[in-house]
């Protein structure tokens, strides 16, 4: 079974702090996703990339960037942490290989911002 | 563009009963569609996915689902509730992303499945 670990349950941040959120997967995908999950909105994705060193906007970049320095992990980076970044994280890879793969997500990173 | 619409935000049935959560979806060319679940506190799991073969899609879980292209929808069903399934439901169709294989997943906003016993 493919395997999407997420470095952080829960987190506490401040407002203002960097904040780093990591990503782990161990099927070789060459896809991987970070949304965001708030009630009554679903899922907005934030960026994605498909290969190393490669990453593409998704629909709410702002206030984000990201890191894919090797294939295996894909961080998400808050670059000053504000309360409106409060929120569920879900990160999610998926394979190349075939036109319609399924994305596999991790358990999330419920994140407050204080 | 493709959008997808979830007609019910919460449904409740009793254990035991049949389950229906629907899904209509709007595409410009043959869509693949997805069907995912999140149990409380959890990341999401996918359930089935349909991608041009079969109508009738199985999953786990005992779940399935109908592609009607005439309806445009793509409604989950199961035949009878069980106290675990409770959970929420979220249908999901393809974009086109970028060139090649990459295809941008449009979500549902969810329906929250609540189980009484």
């Amino acid at each position: 079974d493919v395997k999407v670990t997420q470095s952080s349950r829960y987190l506490v941040k401040r407002t203002g702090e960097k904040v780093f959120l990591e990503c782990v997967q161990d099927m070789d995908h060459e896809n991987m996703f970070w949304y965001r999950q708030d009630p009554g909105l679903g899922l907005r994705l934030i960026y994605f990339s498909y290969d190393v060193k490669m990453k593409e906007k998704g629909d709410i970049p702002e206030g984000y960037s990201v890191s894919r320095e090797k294939k295996e992990r894909f961080s998400l980076i808050l670059e000053s942490a504000s309360t409106n970044q409060t929120s569920m994280y879900l990160c999610a890879s998926s394979t190349s290989t075939g036109a319609n793969q399924p994305q596999h997500f991790g358990d999330g990173t419920r994140l407050s911002i204080l | 563009a493709q959008s997808v619409t979830q007609l019910d935000s919460h449904v409740s049935v009793s254990e035991g009963t049949p389950v229906l959560l629907r899904c209509n979806y709007s595409s410009s060319y043959s869509p693949s569609l997805f069907w995912y679940v999140q149990h409380p506190n959890k990341g999401l799991q996918l359930l089935l996915k349909y991608t041009s073969a079969a109508t009738l899609v199985k999953g786990i879980n005992g779940f399935e689902a109908e592609f009607k292209k005439s309806e445009t929808s793509f409604h989950l069903t199961k035949p009878s509730a069980h106290m675990s399934d409770a959970a929420e439901y979220f249908c999901v169709v393809t974009d086109v992303l970028n060139a090649g294989n990459n295809r941008k997943l449009i979500w549902g906003l969810g329906t929250s499945l609540a189980v009484n016993p």
